[in-house]
């Protein structure tokens, strides 16, 4: 069975205080690591796929990257409005599905 | 170009009661997903409708029913409610065989009392 165990559950920043957030996962064969960020009321927002060990994505002040038991969220000089709540989720290769299995995200707060 | 529409945003039952949530996938898609994301927890995958079918379900009761139209939307049913349904269902739609990325939409806030 896919697992995906994200840490640390919540994490407090101050503006400029750069962080990492990790993701763990166990799966047979790795399709696709996906990070997804996700405000209070609303539906997760894509941000990254990864597909490889070793791969980086990079997008504004957030770096995602790969080996092949974990993915890290790099966050640098981190603004208020970075605050979110952060969603890895894994696919695998097996069986023909698509259906990615999700964390349980990391709580993230930015004080100015 | 409109992305994914749920509705309604919010919805309140009673136990015992039926519901049935709505979604209009992101023009284009023609796959769309159904999660259940309790308080504090990641997004639950229900099922997956393509070509009017379910393809594939999750560790959901027969409860949870759907139904896919000819223009892509999708209805979620849940029948019998009880307190434990109470969460924030997501819609979220794909083209088939993409595997990229999802596109969610705002959800429907369930409370069951």
């Amino acid at each position: 069975e896919d697992q995906v165990t994200q840490s640390p559950e919540a994490l407090r920043l101050q503006e400029g205080e750069s962080s990492s957030l990790n993701c763990s996962y166990t799966v047979s064969g790795l399709r696709g690591l996906f990070w997804y960020r996700q405000d209070p009321g609303k539906g997760p927002e894509f941000l990254f796929t990864l597909y490889s060990a070793g791969e980086e994505k990079e997008k504004e002040r957030l770096k995602a990257t790969l080996t092949k038991k974990e993915s890290f969220l790099h966050i640098t000089a981190p603004k208020p409005e970075d605050s979110a709540t952060y969603l890895c989720a894994v696919q695998a290769v097996s069986g023909g599905s698509y259906i990615p299995t999700f964390g349980r995200g990391t709580s993230l707060i930015v004080h100015p | 170009d409109a992305g994914v529409t749920q509705s309604p945003t919010h919805l309140i039952k009673t136990r015992g009661q039926q519901v049935t949530l709505r979604c209009s996938p992101k023009s284009g898609h023609d796959t769309v997903s159904w999660y259940q994301q309790a308080l504090g927890q990641g997004p639950q995958f229900i099922f997956q409708y393509y070509e009017e079918e379910e393809r594939q379900r999750g560790n959901f009761p027969d409860r949870f029913s759907g139904h896919q139209y000819p223009n892509y939307s999708s209805e979620l049913n849940v029948n019998a409610l009880l307190l434990g349904d109470s969460a924030l269902y997501l819609c979220a739609s794909s083209l088939e065989g993409v595997i990229e990325k999802l596109f969610f939409g705002s959800g429907t806030q369930l409370s069951v009392l």
